[in-house]
């Protein structure tokens, strides 16, 4: 059964520098996300994606932030200078014809 | 409360017994979907009830939608220890392109 699949699963890095978290969506949607789960905390939408642009993104997607399909296959979220508010996380998301968002297993960052 | 409140926010039953859990939303929407996470781990998509729709089955998972009160539940029938998860509704207001709105989630633990 194909699966949303995210690298890596774990990032450590300092306050400052910058980290890309990369999703390979299922192969047959149009849709992309990412949210992100604070711990302990809901799970937030950050953007949406379709058609290579931003379709939609929340308050918390700011300058630090942003998003590309660089080639047929991979999505990427790149945050320029972390925070330790950034520490969390990142689930990237591809929805199918019927309306399902399939998540990938996340990656757990963690900002020192 | 907010869009996607789930209750009770922790359920403890024992192994053969059925779990129901409650979510209730605040503003109109085009499907409701129910996901799975076990601790630490991803986001396990269960499944997705339209708003034209009043129950849907899937294995021992069976969902209803009432959209007069605005409310979903999921019963998961002859729970098993491997159940033991938190559970989340997220609501999709347009069902095109759009965002999911998590709820905080229920933590059902399952006592063999």
């Amino acid at each position: 059964e194909p699966e949303v699949t995210q690298t890596p699963s774990h990032q450590v890095t300092q306050m400052g520098q910058e980290v890309i978290l990369r999703c390979v969506p299922i192969s047959n949607h149009l849709y992309f996300y990412w949210y992100r789960q604070i711990l302990g905390q809901k799970v937030e939408f950050l953007v949406s994606f379709y058609n290579n642009e931003i379709s939609e993104k929340s308050e918390i997607f700011d300058d630090q932030f942003s998003v590309e399909r660089p080639d047929g296959s991979n999505f990427t979220l790149k945050i320029r200078s972390t925070k330790l508010e950034d520490s969390a996380m990142y689930f990237c998301a591809s929805r199918g014809a019927l309306g399902a968002q399939y998540f990938g297993p996340g990656t757990r960052l963690l900002v020192l | 409360s907010q869009q996607g409140e789930e209750d009770p926010q922790a359920l403890s039953i024992q192994e053969g017994e059925n779990a129901t859990m409650n979510c209730s939303y605040k503003t109109s929407i085009n499907n409701l979907q129910w996901y799975r996470q076990n601790s630490g781990r991803g986001l396990v998509h269960l499944i997705l009830i339209r708003s034209n729709e009043r129950e849907k089955h899937s294995g021992r998972l069976r969902v209803t939608l009432d959209t007069s009160k605005k409310s979903s539940s999921l019963l998961i029938t002859a729970s098993r220890a491997a159940d033991t998860a938190s559970y989340f509704c997220a609501t999709d207001p347009t069902g095109a392109n759009s965002k999911l709105t998590f709820g905080k989630g229920i933590t059902l633990s399952v006592r063999p």
